[in-house]
């Protein structure tokens, strides 16, 4: 079963920030969470991960809730470029170990 | 950035016959590459762990015997799919650990089988 759960859809204008929800009731203290985004016919993207504090990088903000049973994904400006599936996951860190998957959220953006 | 190169991107082969997929790590070593499995407009399933040097862990409900895993070097993990049926017809993806940067995943491999 999978062990995020996220909002099926989601629709923005474009250049307006986005909030993906995701949670993740049965992280373990030592998971990271991760966000990764799908396009069509292609393999997914790292955008972001984290395991306590807020994070940013050049594509977006990571926003962990303080229990840290859910986070948010922000997009600052959304373009038609950010159109795609998005994905969380919590993982322990070391890399060992494979994603596992929820549904994701399909993302759409209009113009 | 981390680069994963999977190969072929789109394959057809026959029911019956096998099918090789390469996974690359370009430019760092992946000592553990992990295969998904993809069909039409549902999530990523994670089918198998390959390990660098050791047997592959597979998911429960992966046929071992009809997805061989091969993990011979730092750089390089093949995923045959051994006669294959329709049913088998899927977008299979590999993935890699890339150390601080979480997963880098290959473009995806797209299997028919007629």
């Amino acid at each position: 079963d999978a062990k995020t759960t996220q909002p099926n859809s989601m629709e923005s204008n474009e250049e307006e920030p986005v909030h993906l929800p995701c949670n993740h009731s049965t992280i373990s203290g030592t998971d990271y969470i991760h966000w990764y985004r799908q396009l069509p016919s292609q393999g997914p993207e790292y955008v972001i991960h984290g395991l306590t504090s807020n994070v940013n990088n050049r594509m977006a903000s990571l926003a962990i809730a303080e229990d840290r049973k859910s986070s948010t994904l922000i997009l600052h400006r959304a373009t038609l470029r950010d159109a795609a599936v998005y994905y969380c996951a919590h993982i322990p860190g070391g890399g060992a170990d494979g994603l596992t998957f929820g549904k994701g959220t399909h993302l759409i953006i209009q113009p | 950035g981390a680069v994963v190169s999977q190969h072929p991107s789109r394959v057809i082969c026959k029911s019956g016959t096998s099918v090789k997929i390469e996974c690359r790590s370009l430019d760092f070593q992946a000592t553990t590459m992990f295969w998904y499995r993809q069909f039409p407009k549902q999530s990523l399933m994670l089918m198998a762990t390959s390990n660098e040097g050791s047997k592959a862990t597979y998911e429960q409900g992966v046929e071992k015997d009809k997805f061989l895993i091969n993990h011979a070097s730092l750089t390089l993990s093949t995923l045959t799919v051994t006669s294959a049926h329709p049913e088998d017809s899927s977008f299979y993806i590999c993935s890699a650990s890339s150390g601080g940067y979480g997963y880098t995943f290959g473009s995806g491999t797209r299997l028919t089988v007629v």
